[in-house]
């Protein structure tokens, strides 16, 4: 069966710091891939997706960016945290195949900047 | 590009009530349709999905939704709500022409009373 792995599960890190967030989805390939950001009253804020290694779409322009080195494997990164940037982040993933496929998340991962 | 609105951010039922969530996205093409819920401290779960055939869909825990086209609207329904339905709900939409990608509505807080 298909798992998705999200780490780590908090993270308190300074302004200024670098980030990087890893995901990883076993027992399936090729997936398409998905960072959001979950805020209170804002639902779920696709920040990036990829449908492919290498390939990522960028949603929304700020101050992190994503990468996939592996088929499985995507991750959210940011050279200098803003204090802004503290939030929910959850990774998903859905079959490869177009339309016709539900998404499936981690369990996320609580990021305080301070 | 595509958005979904979701119409109450939070809605406060007695037990037994009669539940209708709104769900309105704004792409005229082909689309999936989803609802997911999130009980407190757990992650992300399908409810229920639309991929083609009967508009009518039900879902787990006696949940369904009805897709109408010319409304270009989702709405989650069930018909008795009970305590443990307490939790945040939330509409998304798949379009292919965009990608793949998934785009979530804000979500909405629903709280049963008992």
């Amino acid at each position: 069966s298909q798992t998705i792995h999200q780490w780590p599960a908090t993270l308190v890190q300074p302004v200024g710091s670098p980030l990087s967030l890893e995901c990883t989805v076993e027992g399936t390939s090729n997936p398409n891939l998905y960072w959001y950001r979950q805020a209170a009253g804002r639902g779920l804020q696709l920040l990036f997706y990829s449908v492919g290694i290498g390939q990522i779409s960028s949603e929304v322009p700020q101050n992190l960016s994503a990468s996939r080195p592996q088929d499985r494997q995507f991750i959210l990164s940011s050279k200098k945290l803003l204090l802004s940037d503290s939030g929910f982040y959850l990774c998903a993933w859905s079959p490869t195949g177009g339309l016709n496929t539900e998404a499936f998340f981690g369990q996320g991962t609580r990021l305080t900047v301070v | 590009a595509q958005s979904v609105s979701q119409h109450n951010h939070h809605v406060i039922l007695s037990e037994a009530a009669s539940l209708e969530l709104g769900c309105n996205y704004s792409y005229g093409g082909t689309v999936n349709l989803f609802w997911y819920v999130q009980y407190p401290g757990q992650h992300l779960q399908l409810l229920l999905k639309y991929f083609s055939g009967d508009p009518l869909v039900k879902g787990i825990k006696g949940f369904e939704a009805e897709f109408i086209k010319s409304k270009f609207s989702f709405n989650l329904r069930k018909p008795s709500v009970q305590w443990s339905d307490t939790a945040e709900y939330f509409c998304a939409v798949k379009v292919a022409e965009y990608g793949n990608k998934l785009v979530f509505g804000a979500g909405t807080i629903l709280r049963v009373k008992s």
